[in-house]
């Protein structure tokens, strides 16, 4: 079946260190990929996404490039800002498929 | 900006007991979702409904399960004998339009916890 594998976290970084969260997929045919952040208190919110290979999604400085051949969609940032601290959360939407497939989500704190 | 509000942010209940999850879907919306996540695992999903009908569930989604949209703008979840496994964070999503590409927004959830 159709899955997602995220990086365990949580992940600690300082203010303007360079970030990678690591996400790769299982799915038959041609998925579209997800980027979703939920920032404390508050609900799911879509930070990017791809819809084919080799598609590059970015907002608010990160980016995730969509890469069939290794089958992931890493997402990364170049400068974190302690606001960036929240939970992030890969997903897919396989061919065919209305519903989200999720990740475990990665617990990222970024400190002053 | 439009979002999706869901009530209440926490609610603990008995064993056994029925609950009552509400969720108010962004107004033009048309496709409306339930998600969960237990603490420490995956967001899972658990049923879509477009056109008044379930359009897909998973396996978690139940006898137990049930979801109504009576009166055009509240879109529920109930629990009908809640059991301990029940607690997790559940989201309630829309989407405006078909298409797997579309963006789905979701509410900032509700915390179940059974007692």
């Amino acid at each position: 079946g159709n899955s997602v594998t995220q990086m365990e976290g949580p992940v600690t970084l300082s203010e303007e260190a360079f970030l990678t969260i690591n996400c790769t997929y299982t799915a038959t045919g041609y998925p579209s990929l997800f980027w979703y952040v939920q920032y404390p208190g508050e609900g799911l919110q879509l930070l990017l996404k791809a819809t084919k290979a080799d598609d590059k999604g970015s907002n608010k400085g990160f980016e995730a490039t969509y890469r069939k051949e290794t089958t992931s969609f890493h997402l990364e940032k170049g400068s974190v800002q302690v606001s960036d601290s929240a939970v992030y959360f890969c997903a897919l939407s396989a061919q065919g498929a209305q519903k989200l497939v999720f990740g475990q989500g990665t617990r990222l704190t970024i400190n002053p | 900006e439009p979002e999706v509000t869901q009530t209440p942010s926490h609610q603990v209940t008995q064993m056994g007991q029925e609950v009552i999850l509400r969720c108010v879907p962004i107004s033009n919306h048309l496709y409306f979702y339930w998600y969960r996540q237990i603490l420490g695992q995956k967001v899972e999903f658990l049923v879509s409904f477009y056109n008044n009908e379930i359009s897909e569930k998973s396996e978690i989604f139940d006898d137990q399960f049930s979801v109504e949209r009576p009166d055009g703008s509240n879109f529920t979840l109930k629990i009908r004998s809640t059991k301990l496994e029940d607690s997790a964070m559940y989201f309630c999503a829309s989407r405006g339009i078909r298409g797997r590409n579309t963006e789905a927004f979701f509410g900032q959830g509700t915390r179940l916890t059974v007692v």
